[in-house]
């Protein structure tokens, strides 16, 4: 089945910096990948999502982009700001069976200090 | 927040007790979810419902029972739990179960297995 790994598992860095977080994925068949964030004590919300027929895709500071050959894809925050704060899980899924593969990384603990 | 709610949001339990936990969505989804989230592992994926049929089931204990009566309420039965069942447990919906449909998160009830 798909295996997802991510880092840093722990992050952190100035405000105003760029933080960057990659995961890899094993299942060549995977051709979804959401971002989801999770602030403390709140729920993971997703933020962005890249599809395989794309390199990447941005929405104001964050970015993501994708690496088919090299099975991985990151994700890319600029001009960082405390309220990026939290832990972000990438996941990735194949759709050619739902459950098993929607698979999530294990996360990364974002801290932007002031 | 009134999308998808969950009751309650913090529970204990000793291991001979037997309670629930309940998920709500008002957002006209047709899927529902429960996920685990343990301290420093991924999210896992427990249960998905579609249309109030269950159609995956990643190989969880039976002690974990999930029932959903219609395609807004989704309930976790527990029973007999172990220690390591402690968690924070996380419901979601999706409008369909394609693997490109956003999930959107409760905020999850903490539980504690004494």
């Amino acid at each position: 089945g798909e295996n997802v790994e991510q880092h840093p598992s722990t992050l952190s860095v100035q405000e105003g910096d760029s933080a960057v977080i990659k995961c890899t994925y094993s299942d060549s068949a995977s051709n979804y990948f959401p971002w989801y964030k999770q602030e403390l004590g709140k729920r993971p919300q997703l933020i962005i999502d890249i599809r395989s027929n794309v390199g990447e895709k941005k929405d104001q500071r964050i970015a993501v982009t994708l690496n088919k050959t090299a099975k991985h894809f990151s994700l890319h925050i600029t001009e960082t700001q405390p309220e990026d704060s939290a832990v972000y899980f990438c996941a990735a899924s194949s759709g050619l069976n739902y459950g098993q593969n929607f698979v999530f990384g294990p996360g990364t603990r974002l801290s932007v200090l002031p | 927040e009134t999308g998808v709610t969950q009751t309650p949001r913090h529970l204990v339990m000793g291991m001979t007790n037997k309670k629930s936990l309940k998920c709500e969505q008002h957002l006209g989804h047709n899927a529902m979810y429960w996920y685990k989230q343990s301290a420093k592992k991924p999210l896992e994926l427990m249960f998905v419902y579609s249309l109030e049929e269950r159609v995956e089931n990643n190989s969880v204990p039976s002690r974990f029972s999930p029932e959903c009566p219609n395609s807004s309420h989704l309930f976790l039965h527990l029973h007999t739990l172990q220690p390591e069942d402690s968690a924070l447990y996380l419901c979601a919906s999706s409008l369909g179960t394609g693997h490109t449909d956003t999930q959107y998160f409760g905020p999850g009830t903490r539980l504690t297995v004494l």
